[in-house]
């Protein structure tokens, strides 16, 4: 069964860092590449970040230079660290799965996880 | 980046009812465009992708259409547990984005 799980959300201070984490079951996030999509509560989805199977990475403008995302094969987890925290950054950020490159493209989401909240504020 | 007009943004109708959700990207995204479904409270679904392919245990009477900057999401048949918010999303380059989203009501 394919599944995702974050962890690692919370409340923080501006200027801060946060580190989340994503456990994948069922599939290895190395032979598809995995996603941060974000949203504001009440608000729409933006996507934050991909790192492909083979690791290379991309990155929304808005999070460029303060976010890294990751991929720790060995635990089948994607880790997305974040620094210098604004209160703009204040979603829920849920872990997605990309969907296989030759079927569906790598930018679409087939597997999401729970969710987590990050609150940035002081 | 590539900017998502979808409209309307909130509809109502009645269960049984055809509904039409449309998808504008601000330039041509070929057929590299998704459907996703989020039910109140819950975690975002894929429906479609590559514009009209059905995502594996979702409903037949979800279709999708389109390509290159029109696209529309047709619910044939409008049932409960349909109400929600209908995202479109561009998967044909980086910055991936997303339409701000359909609200669909009972009525």
């Amino acid at each position: 069964q394919v599944q995702l799980v974050e962890s690692g959300g919370g409340v923080v201070q501006p200027g801060g860092s946060l580190r989340l984490s994503c456990a994948a079951s069922g599939f290895a996030i190395n032979k598809f590449g995995m996603h941060w999509v974000r949203q504001i509560p009440g608000k729409g989805l933006e996507w934050v970040t991909f790192i492909r199977f083979d690791g290379n990475t991309w990155y929304a403008d808005a999070v460029q230079g303060r976010f890294t995302i990751s991929m720790d094969n060995a635990d089948n987890t994607v880790h997305l660290q974040m620094t210098s925290l604004r209160p703009e950054d204040t979603a829920m950020y849920y872990c997605a799965k990309a969907a296989p490159m030759a079927v569906a493209g790598s930018g679409t989401f087939d597997v999401w996880g729970r969710g987590l909240m990050v609150i940035v504020s002081s | 980046d590539i900017q998502m007009a979808q409209s309307p943004s909130s509809l109502s109708a009645f269960v049984g009812d055809k509904v039409t959700i449309t998808c504008r990207p601000s330039q041509s995204v070929a057929t590299y465009l998704n459907w996703y479904h989020q039910e109140p409270g819950k975690v975002p679904k894929l429906l479609i992708y590559v514009a009209s392919s059905l995502q594996q245990g979702v409903p037949s009477r979800f279709t999708g259409s389109g390509s290159g900057t029109h696209f529309t999401l047709t619910i044939s048949s409008l049932q409960p547990e349909d109400v929600g918010t209908y995202y479109c999303q561009q998967s044909y380059e980086t910055p991936y984005t997303f339409g701000q989203g359909t609200k669909v009501e009972i009525k």
